[in-house]
């Protein structure tokens, strides 16, 4: 079945880059995300990646998509301490219905 | 302007109480979603409605009924509630065959 994984918790110094990571199984999903949730806030939409991309790029986040390995990164430069929240991975499902599967979330901590 | 809105954001109710979650979006998507995340912030989809067709619903308890008086509505009636149903509602919508899926503030559900 459809699976996605990430590790749980990333702790960075402010002004380093981070780099959360995610697998997934669903070879034939079309789209990966990435959301961001800060405290008690819902979900916001960082990026996308279409599966036939390698890379995507927008201001201080770059997305690296590996389809032979089904492994997926957020890297964050400069990370600030605004961006501690829990990042999530999803991948949408390969059917019309633009049902996500989401991983379990990575809290980033930013230490200043 | 908000894009998706829920409410209430915060229900405090009593076990065996009916409790009803309101969502409404301005972007006129077609296609609404309710996902239930957990204690352990883990989110999984419930529901899915398209032009006011049921098109996903996962294995969620028949107490949990989703309504959908038109497209830019999707509601949440759950009967009986129980203290397992203690989490964060989230509402989304989006097109379905688009790339993103936009998500409300959530409400979060505690059953004493």
């Amino acid at each position: 079945g459809e699976d996605v994984e990430q590790s749980l918790f990333l702790s960075v110094r402010e002004g380093d880059s981070s780099v959360i990571n995610c697998t997934y199984t669903d070879s034939s999903s079309t789209y990966l995300y990435w959301y961001k949730q800060e405290p008690g806030a819902g979900l916001q939409l960082l990026t996308y990646i279409f599966s036939n991309m390698d890379m995507k790029q927008d201001q201080r986040l770059t997305v690296l998509l590996n389809k032979k390995d089904k492994h997926l990164s957020l890297r964050i430069a400069d990370t600030q301490t605004g961006d501690s929240a829990i990042y999530f991975c999803a991948e949408r499902d390969a059917g019309n219905t633009g049902k996500l599967i989401f991983g379990q979330g990575t809290t980033l901590q930013v230490k200043p | 302007d908000t894009a998706v809105s829920q409410t209430p954001k915060y229900l405090v109710t009593q076990m065996g109480n009916d409790k009803s979650i309101k969502c409404e979006q301005n972007l006129g998507h077609d296609t609404m979603y309710w996902y239930k995340q957990d204690s352990k912030k883990f989110l999984k989809i419930m529901f899915s409605y398209n032009n006011k067709e049921l098109i996903i619903n996962e294995t969620v308890p028949n107490r949990f009924s989703p309504k959908s008086p038109d497209k830019a509505h999707l509601n949440l009636h759950i009967n009986s509630l129980e203290l397992g149903d203690s989490a964060v509602y989230f509402c989304a919508s989006g097109t379905g065959v688009a790339t993103e899926a936009f998500f409300g503030q959530g409400t979060r559900l505690t059953v004493v």
